[in-house]
């Protein structure tokens, strides 16, 4: 079975400061990767999301993260974050074999994007 | 396109009550998903649906029920509702080969 860890149930940085929300994976099968985020009283939004291929993978608003197969870890970027970041974002994993998520997505606990002015 | 659509918003049910939560999507997607969000919990999968017909488990079926008789609605049933099934419903769809899900907007369901 698969699992999500991410590192730090809040994360706190200035307006313009690097953005870096941890996400480590578990799994015994090739992944597939997403990092969704949720605003206050809405639902998931895809920001990006790896398959297969380039490692390196852009989302929307500037996000981008970075699959690392040898430290099973698929962090998320952002070089300046904007007040407008601020939000709860999820990693979450399925697994290849499975077509790409026919038994659904595991999550990871989220973090909270705290930017302060 | 409205994506997916959840019905109601919000709902305060009485210990023992039933409900049916209404979902749908207008995006011809063959997979379905039901999720429930828990405070610092993430998101686990309730039950899913490869099509019309098709449904299975998730991670924490017990005490709900789903039926697929359209490609487009996905309802998921909670006979004798507990507060342990106080959460957040989400509602998700997908459409192979893509492999994202599509989420709606959520249900906050409170049992009292």
């Amino acid at each position: 079975a698969q699992s999500v860890t991410q590192l730090g149930s809040h994360v706190s940085v200035s307006e313009g400061a690097l953005v870096l929300l941890r996400c480590n994976y578990s799994s015994s099968v090739p992944p597939y990767l997403f990092w969704y985020v949720q605003y206050p009283n809405q639902g998931l939004q895809l920001l990006l999301k790896y398959t297969t291929g380039a490692t390196l993978v852009k989302g929307i608003n500037g996000f981008e993260a970075e699959f690392k197969k040898s430290e099973t870890s698929f962090h998320l970027t952002k070089p300046s974050a904007h007040m407008s970041d601020a939000a709860e974002y999820f990693c979450a994993v399925t697994l290849m074999y499975s077509g790409g998520g026919a038994d659904g997505l595991t999550f990871g606990k989220g973090t909270h994007l705290i930017i302060q002015p | 396109n409205a994506g997916v659509t959840q019905t109601p918003k919000f709902r305060i049910l009485k210990i023992g009550q039933s409900m049916t939560l209404q979902c749908a999507q207008d995006m011809n997607h063959n997979y379905m998903y039901w999720y429930r969000q828990d405070p610092g919990m993430g998101l686990k999968l309730i039950y899913y649906s490869v099509g019309a017909g098709i449904t299975d488990k998730g991670e924490v079926p017990n005490g709900y029920n789903v039926s697929r008789s359209t490609t487009e609605d996905f309802p998921l049933r909670l006979e004798l509702a507990a507060p342990s099934q106080t959460s957040v419903y989400f509602c998700a769809s997908r459409k192979p080969p893509r492999s994202e899900q599509y989420f709606g907007p959520g249900t906050r369901l409170t049992v009292t």
